[in-house]
């Protein structure tokens, strides 16, 4: 079975400032791993993923992610925030070994940006 | 390049009534999922389909199936709609059925909203 953990249901920053948003994962095999965000009334926007080789992954809009495999975890950051990054941010999972595309997805994080 | 596109936005429904919901993937892919998101449940993958097969279920009762067409589209019905259905129900698409080394990437389209009273 393969879950994710957002522990922060919402994160408060100000704007310019660096922002965070956790994720863990477990998974019986290796992990993809996933970041989407979602603005009101609207879908979800892919951000970035890691698949393999460097933990560091670079994605849209200045965000990065660091895979830590010891951790379980795969954080997002951004070095400035934006107010415009105010948003619903979703981390997901799939196993590797698993056939098929099933995204596991973490309860979401609510990002707010003040400026 | 098109984006996942949904039809309808928006739709209210009665008890008991069944729906359908459409999904037109990205030019290209044949790989589409549905999910279901609700304040309560968050997230949750509902079935997917390859090439008019369905891959892969979720934990979802039989009121809730699918099909995909010849050119990649997917449906979604809800038989007897209960009020717990009220969602929004997000498609997916991708390049191929992913799994093992695949590294694709799911897309979405803006859902569907779901209502029903």
């Amino acid at each position: 079975a393969q879950s994710v953990a957002q522990p922060e249901d919402q994160v408060n920053v100000a704007e310019g400032n660096p922002l965070t948003v956790k994720c863990t994962y477990s998974v019986s095999g290796n992990p993809y791993l996933f970041w989407y965000v979602q603005y009101p009334n609207r879908g979800l926007q892919f951000l970035l993923k890691y698949i393999t080789g460097d933990n560091l992954v670079k994605g849209s809009y200045g965000f990065e992610a660091e895979f830590n495999k010891s951790q379980t975890s795969f954080h997002l950051k951004k070095p400035s925030a934006l107010v415009s990054d105010s948003a619903l941010y979703f981390c997901a999972v799939r196993d590797r070994e698993a056939a098929g595309n099933k995204l596991t997805f973490g309860g979401g994080t609510r990002v707010l940006v003040k400026p | 390049k098109a984006g996942v596109t949904q039809t309808p936005r928006y739709l209210i429904k009665t008890r008991g009534q069944q729906v359908t919901l459409s999904c037109s993937p990205i030019s290209g892919h044949r790989s589409v999922s549905w999910y279901q998101q609700t304040p309560g449940q968050g997230l949750q993958f509902l079935f997917e389909y390859f090439s008019e097969t369905q891959r892969n279920k979720g934990n979802f009762p039989g009121r809730f199936s699918g099909r995909q067409f010849s050119n990649s589209r997917s449906e979604m019905n809800v038989s007897t709609l209960e009020l717990g259905d009220s969602a929004l129900y997000l498609c997916a698409s991708s390049l191929g059925l992913a799994g093992g080394t695949s590294t694709d990437t799911q897309y979405f389209g803006p859902g569907t909203r779901l209502t029903v009273l």
